[in-house]
This record gives C-alpha cells, structure tokens and sequence, in this order.
C-alpha cells in the first residue's frame, strides 16, 4: 500500500524569501511521485513528477524536488517566494506496474506574506 | 475547450434526490478517474475506468456509482444523495505514457447537499 505525508497543513513566508514544502511517502515500491498545486477556485496543475530518473527534478514556474529515498521524502522548494505562489499543494505518490491509481497527500496550504 | 469538461460547475441539491455529474474528454485516453476532495483530505479516489469495459471501485465508492458511456464520458451518480457528500469532485484522465505522468483535472464540480 502507498501512502503520502504533507508534514505541515499551513506554511507562511515572505515575498522573497524560500520555500519549503515537506512530503514524506511510503511505498512498496519504487513509485512516481508527483506535486500539484490548486489556487482558490481553481483545478489542480502539475508541479513537476519523479519517475526514477534524475532525483533532483525541476518544475515550473522556479519549483523544483529532490527525491531522498534514504529518508523517504520528496520536499519541494523555490527560492523565492512569489505572492502568486499562493495556493495549496499536494504531495501524489502513484505506485507502478500498470497502478497508476493517485493517492494524495492531505495539502499545504502555502501564505505568502507581502 | 478544455481537455477534460467537467458538467455542472456547481450545483445545490436535496438530502435524498438523485444526481448526475458529468465528464467528458478530449484527450484521448482510456483511463478516467472520479475524485473527490475535502478541506484536510486531499483528493480520495471514488471510481475508477481503466477501459470502457473496466469499472472498479476505488477508496469511498460507497453512495456513488459511474458509467462509462464511450472512451470520453465518464460520469458519477449519486442516487440518493446525503449532506456528507457535500464536496469538490474532480474527473481526471491518464495516460500511462505520457511525459508529464499523463494525468489532466478537471475544472472540478462543486456540490452541495441541502
């Protein structure tokens, strides 16, 4: 079974300075981890995705993660915080083997501080 | 238009009255998914399409029941619906081999149990 740990529900930064959003999975396999982000009223956008190749993967819009299989985790960072970076981000382990069923992380709900 | 049409955007509903939400989609692919989510949940997965043929229950299939009508139209029915059901639905498609993880949201439908 495979399950996703978002480590804070709320993160507040000021414009400028970095992020950091914390993931924990876990996983009976090697999975796909991916990151979404939802603004308010908004769908859910693809952030960027692990899938076994490089573990430092760059996203859009300045986002990137690191995969740590040692400690299990998948945080996502950006430098520099945005104030349209402002919205909530979910943390999706999906396992392989054909399962490409989602299982999502419960959400950071991310403040950006003018 | 949207690669993934999710049909009504938002609506109000009584305790006990049957309900239809709709997906449709111009992607292309043979998986679909309904979701829906909660403040403090994420996302938890309902149903699941792998093919037209291919229905399978997915986390919290309990109160819901789906239909695919042909490889673009995926839709949720509840049939008798209850206050707890009051949500975000999310219908998504996959494509396993896609670069980005092949997985496009929906705009998402707003449901409300009166």
């Amino acid at each position: 079974a495979q399950s996703v740990t978002q480590l804070d529900s709320h993160v507040s930064v000021s414009e400028g300075t970095p992020v950091l959003l914390r993931c924990n999975y876990s996983s009976s396999y090697s999975p796909s981890l991916f990151w979404y982000v939802q603004h308010p009223n908004k769908g859910l956008q693809l952030l960027l995705k692990y899938t076994s190749a490089a573990t430092l993967v760059k996203g859009i819009n300045g986002f990137e993660a690191e995969f740590k299989k040692s400690e299990t985790s998948f945080h996502l960072t950006k430098p520099s915080a945005h104030m349209s970076d402002a919205a909530e981000y979910f943390c999706v382990v999906s396992e392989p083997f054909g399962n490409e069923k989602l299982t999502f992380g419960t959400g950071t709900r991310l403040t950006i501080i003018p | 238009d949207a690669d993934v049409t999710q049909t009504p955007r938002n609506r109000i509903t009584k305790t006990g009255k049957r309900i239809m939400l709709e997906c449709s989609q111009t992607k292309g692919h043979d998986r679909m998914y309904w979701y829906r989510q909660d403040p403090g949940l994420g996302l938890r997965l309902i149903y699941y399409s792998f093919d037209v043929k291919d229905i399978n229950k997915g986390e919290i299939s309990d109160g819901y029941s789906v239909s695919r009508q042909a490889q673009a139209k995926f839709s949720l029915s509840l049939e008798s619906a209850i206050p707890n059901q009051t949500a975000l639905y999310f219908c998504a498609t996959s494509d396993p081999s896609g670069v980005w993880g092949g997985y496009t949201f929906g705009s998402g439908t707003r449901l409300t149990v009166v």
